[in-house]
């Protein structure tokens, strides 16, 4: 399994962009960047995913290097309500045809008002 | 579209007791996966349901057990509760199964203590 790489806590402004790095080395060519948040005591709530190119929607902007090494999560204008847990998750086929997703620690990020 | 109903949502249960939690996925998802959240363990992956059949299991003891119904709706059982089957039980659900391009949605939680 690819295992991801993230800082365990990181601050941001209210109303600045919040970048959000995820390491992901050992990512392999059929493997997709998902990025889920889990505000406290929640549900974890789906964010974003890639392959290769970089994806925006509502949320927020994921940018995936072009060795697919690592990526940056991009909240552009973040708010209290985005204080939360984000988990960067690289997600293949493990074991056969499964949707088994493979958490990591995530990282802590505090927007301060 | 309604999202991912967990019932209940906090449950308290005394050790060796048998609990059942009920998940029901979006409208239309046919592929339910149940996780286990724990301060000390984080999230971790118990099992996935599609089309009524169990797909992957996670590392869990056989008292962690769980089914499918023919409405796409899972439940989850264990049996004989440990003090440390205390855990926030997540439950996700997908269109597909297999398809690494096809996000899953979670459910808000079922909050189990066992005393």
């Amino acid at each position: 399994d690819a295992k991801t790489t993230q800082p365990p806590s990181m601050d941001c402004a209210e109303g600045r962009a919040a970048n959000l790095p995820c390491n992901h080395s050992t990512i392999s060519g059929n493997e997709y960047v998902y990025w889920y948040r889990q505000i406290h005591s929640q549900g974890p709530q789906y964010i974003i995913h890639g392959l290769k190119n970089n994806e925006t929607n509502e949320m927020a902007s994921l940018i995936i290097t072009e060795d697919r090494k690592s990526s940056t999560l991009i909240l552009p204008h973040a708010t209290l309500r985005d204080t939360a847990v984000y988990y960067c998750i690289v997600r293949g086929l493990y074991g056969g045809a499964t949707n088994k997703l493979i958490f990591g620690t995530g990282t802590l990020l505090a927007v301060q008002p | 579209k309604a999202g991912v109903t967990q019932t209940p949502r906090y449950l308290i249960k005394t050790r060796g007791q048998q609990v059942t939690l009920s998940c029901s996925p979006i409208s239309g998802h046919r592929s339910v996966s149940w996780y286990q959240q724990t301060p000390g363990q984080g999230l971790q992956f118990l099992f996935e349901y599609f089309s009524e059949t169990q797909r992957n299991k996670g590392n869990f003891p056989g008292r962690f057990s769980g089914r499918q119904f023919s409405n796409s709706r899972s439940e989850m059982n264990v049996s004989t509760l440990e003090l440390g089957d205390s855990a926030l039980y997540l439950c996700a659900s997908s269109s597909r199964t297999g398809d690494v391009r096809t996000e899953a949605f979670f459910g808000q939680g079922t909050r189990l203590t066992v005393v």
